[in-house]
């Protein structure tokens, strides 16, 4: 059974410190993305990848955020340095040339 | 652009229909339907193209208003297992900008 792989499950880190998430996308998938949800603002795309090229990151903030796909089978997005407000879930999802979204289960995220 | 869903919240019966809808101020290329559990990652339903028909699959149903820009969910007769948080995700250009923006989601709270 085929699916996105997100670690860690869950992170609780100071403010100021380095966060890295990664995503296995499921085989075979040439579109990646990262989305990040909170109550107040739901679902908001950071970026996308296609081909493990990055095709669009306008969502994210540019100064602490940082989005990349090493190879096929690995995204990963890193925040530096992390902030309270950056608490939130974030979510991996693949798709077969978009036609659509497998979300991984999320990376609870809490900046103490 | 984030397109806009209506109504926020919905509380129904078991066996009761609702609808659900989404709607953008930008030409779209097509509109994708997400339902999430409490805790889950956001799990796909339909997607419904340009020119396409109108999809389904047992009791859940949407359409695609090209000319309005609007897209309708039904779900028909509702089940407990319907509950959830619906996100309508729009992509607006095929070639040049196709990334899915999603809305802010409608919850669905049915009793028994």
């Amino acid at each position: 059974d085929a699916r996105v792989t997100q670690t860690p499950r869950h992170k609780v880190t100071e403010m100021g410190q380095e966060v890295t998430m990664r995503c296995q996308p499921i085989l075979g998938h040439n579109t990646v993305f990262w989305y990040r949800q909170t109550m107040m603002q739901g679902l908001e795309l950071l970026a996308y990848f296609r081909n493990r090229a990055p095709l669009d990151d306008s969502g994210m903030p540019k100064d602490r955020f940082s989005a990349e796909m090493p190879d096929a089978t690995l995204a990963t997005l890193k925040i530096q340095p992390s902030e309270p407000r950056d608490s939130a879930v974030y979510f991996c999802a693949s798709g077969p040339d978009r036609a659509e979204a497998f979300f991984g289960q999320g990376t609870r995220l809490t900046v103490v | 652009q984030q397109p806009v869903q209506s109504p926020q919240a919905v509380i129904l019966r078991e066996g009761e229909d609702a609808v659900i809808n989404c709607s953008s101020s930008k030409a779209l290329y097509s509109v994708h339907w997400y339902r999430q559990k409490h805790g889950e990652a956001p799990v796909f339903l339909m997607i419904l193209l340009k020119g396409g028909e109108q999809k389904g699959h047992e009791k859940i149903s949407a359409s695609f208003n090209e000319k309005k820009q609007q897209s309708s969910l039904y779900l028909t007769a509702s089940q407990l297992s319907y509950s959830g948080t619906y996100f309508c995700g729009t992509e607006q250009d095929r070639n040049r900008d196709d990334k899915i923006i999603f809305g802010k989601g409608t919850r669905l709270h049915i009793l028994p």
